[in-house]
């Protein structure tokens, strides 16, 4: 069964903080992507990855940035935590080329206080 | 960049009824049109999609309709059944890393 795996389900951190999401994937996937999910406004795209330390910026990257030191592991991090970054964040992963289905983890809810 | 635009934002069926969610797509290269169901506590799933060398396709209750022209695709559930409740999001994209969605629709289904 294709997985994947986010770190922490639910998170509560103190703005100023330095936050790392982590998002693993066993499908040996090329492309990883972080996603920011808030009522009203969808899925939107933070960052993404087709390859080992290789990165590009979504729609929406400021105040983000991302890891990825291995293939099946992608970090986002948020350098100093604030308030207006509270949201559910999901990974997801798919293949390199050609359009085919992105698998998603479970998400994980950030509250920044 | 591509922006998809969803309709409605929120959908409350009778249990059996069918149940329609629209979107459109702005950027005419689009190719890939997938469909997402969310349930509560958990990631999207991919549900059905569609490519834009056909006009429809079905899987048992569910279909997708695309119009290129119209730069418009729909989602079309049939019978509907409680465990059909969920948030349902379109996307589109011309290429596998630049997936755009919709904003989403909470589908109820009552019994």
């Amino acid at each position: 069964d294709v997985k994947v795996t986010q770190s922490s389900r639910y998170l509560v951190k103190r703005t100023g903080e330095k936050v790392f999401l982590e998002c693993v994937q066993d499908m040996d996937h090329e492309n990883m992507f972080w996603y920011r999910q808030d009522p009203g406004l969808g899925l939107r795209l933070i960052y993404f990855s087709y390859d080992v330390k290789m990165k590009e910026k979504g729609d929406i990257p400021e105040g983000y940035s991302v890891s990825r030191e291995k293939k099946e592991r992608f970090s986002l991090i948020l350098e100093s935590a604030s308030t207006n970054q509270t949201s559910m964040y999901l990974c997801a992963s798919s293949y390199y080329t050609g359009n085919t289905e992105a698998f998603f983890g479970q998400g994980t809810r950030l509250t920044v206080v | 960049g591509e922006n998809v635009e969803q309709h409605p934002s929120t959908l409350s069926v009778q249990e059996g009824d069918s149940a329609v969610i629209k979107c459109t797509y702005s950027d005419s290269a689009s190719n890939y049109f997938p469909w997402y169901k969310q349930e509560l506590g958990k990631g999207p799933q991919l549900i059905i999609d569609i490519r834009s060398n056909v006009g429809e396709k079905k899987d048992q209750r569910i279909a997708v309709t695309l119009n290129k022209t119209a730069k418009h695709f729909s989602l079309h559930i049939t019978e509907t059944q409680p465990e059909d409740s969920a948030v349902y999001f379109c996307a589109a994209t011309k290429s596998a890393r630049q997936l755009t969605f919709g904003s989403g629709t909470q589908l109820t289904v009552l019994p």
